[in-house]
C-alpha cells in the first residue's frame, strides 16, 4: 500500500464549472501522475509531476491543469468541465520504476 | 514513441484452466509492467520485469526482449482471477518515467 488517497471519489458536475480533484500520498514519493481511463482506451496520461512545482504534460492534457505546491498533494483541475471529460481519473506514484495507483475518482459532467 | 498491443481483448475460461495473455510493443524498453484491475476498479501492480521470467503464486510473467513480446500466464485459474489485465511499457526507450498502457484483456473465469 503506497498510501495514496483521492478525493472526491465520485463527483457529478455541470458543463462549464471548474472541478478540482485531489491526490494525496503519505510516503514522500517524487513522481506523481494523473491518468484518465475510458472504455476502449488504455490509461492515458494527463499530467505528471517530478517534484514540487515541477510538472509536465501528458498525452491528453488539453483542458486540464495541475499544481503541486507540496510533495504530498497533486491537484488536477478541469478549468471548465465538458462532457468529454466524463471519465474515471486515477492518480499514481512511482517507486523504483513501479507505479502504484490510487482508488480512482469517477467524474460525470452533465 | 512506443506502441503497445494486447491480445486477446476478452477471454473466458473454466476454473482450473491455464491462461495466457500476450503483450507486444514496438520500441526497445528497460522494463515492462503487468497490472491487474479488479471488477471494483482498483489497479494493482503485478510485475515489473526487464528480462526472463518472474513468478508470484499462480502468476508467471515472461518477456522476450529480442521479439518485443511478453506473456502473462495464470496456472490453475480461479474465479477470483476474473479481472482486466493491463500491460504497460515506457513511452520512450530512454525515459522510464512515463508509461503507455495497453487497452487490457478482460478475463472471466467460471466455476
Amino acid at each position: 500500500d503506497a498510501g495514496i488517497t483521492q478525493s472526491p471519489r465520485h463527483k457529478v458536475t455541470e458543463t462549464g464549472t471548474p472541478v478540482t480533484l485531489r491526490c494525496h500520498q503519505t510516503e514522500n514519493h517524487r513522481y506523481m501522475y494523473w491518468y484518465r481511463q475510458d472504455p476502449g482506451h488504455g490509461l492515458r496520461l494527463i499530467h505528471y509531476s517530478y517534484g514540487v512545482k515541477d510538472t509536465d504534460k501528458g498525452e491528453v492534457s488539453d483542458g486540464y491543469s495541475v499544481s503541486r505546491s507540496k510533495t504530498e498533494d497533486f491537484l488536477l483541475t478541469l478549468e471548465s468541465a465538458t462532457s468529454s471529460q466524463t471519465s474515471v481519473y486515477f492518480c499514481a506514484i512511482s517507486e523504483r520504476g513501479e507505479q502504484y495507483f490510487g482508488p480512482g475518482t469517477r467524474l460525470t459532467v452533465t | 514513441k512506443n506502441e503497445v498491443e494486447q491480445s486477446p481483448q476478452n477471454l473466458t475460461a473454466q476454473e482450473g484452466e491455464f491462461i495466457t495473455i500476450n503483450c507486444s510493443y514496438s520500441v526497445g524498453i528497460s522494463a515492462l509492467h503487468w497490472l491487474q484491475q479488479h471488477p471494483g476498479g482498483g489497479i494493482v501492480s503485478l510485475f515489473m520485469l526487464s528480462s526472463g521470467k518472474k513468478k508470484h503464486g499462480r502468476l508467471i510473467a515472461t518477456i522476450n526482449i529480442q521479439e518485443k513480446h511478453s506473456s502473462l500466464h495464470i496456472t490453475a485459474s480461479h474465479p477470483r482471477d476474473s479481472a482486466v489485465y493491463i500491460c504497460a511499457v515506457p513511452e520512450e526507450s530512454y525515459n522510464t518515467d512515463k508509461l503507455i498502457f495497453g487497452t487490457g484483456t478482460r478475463l472471466q473465469v467460471f466455476p
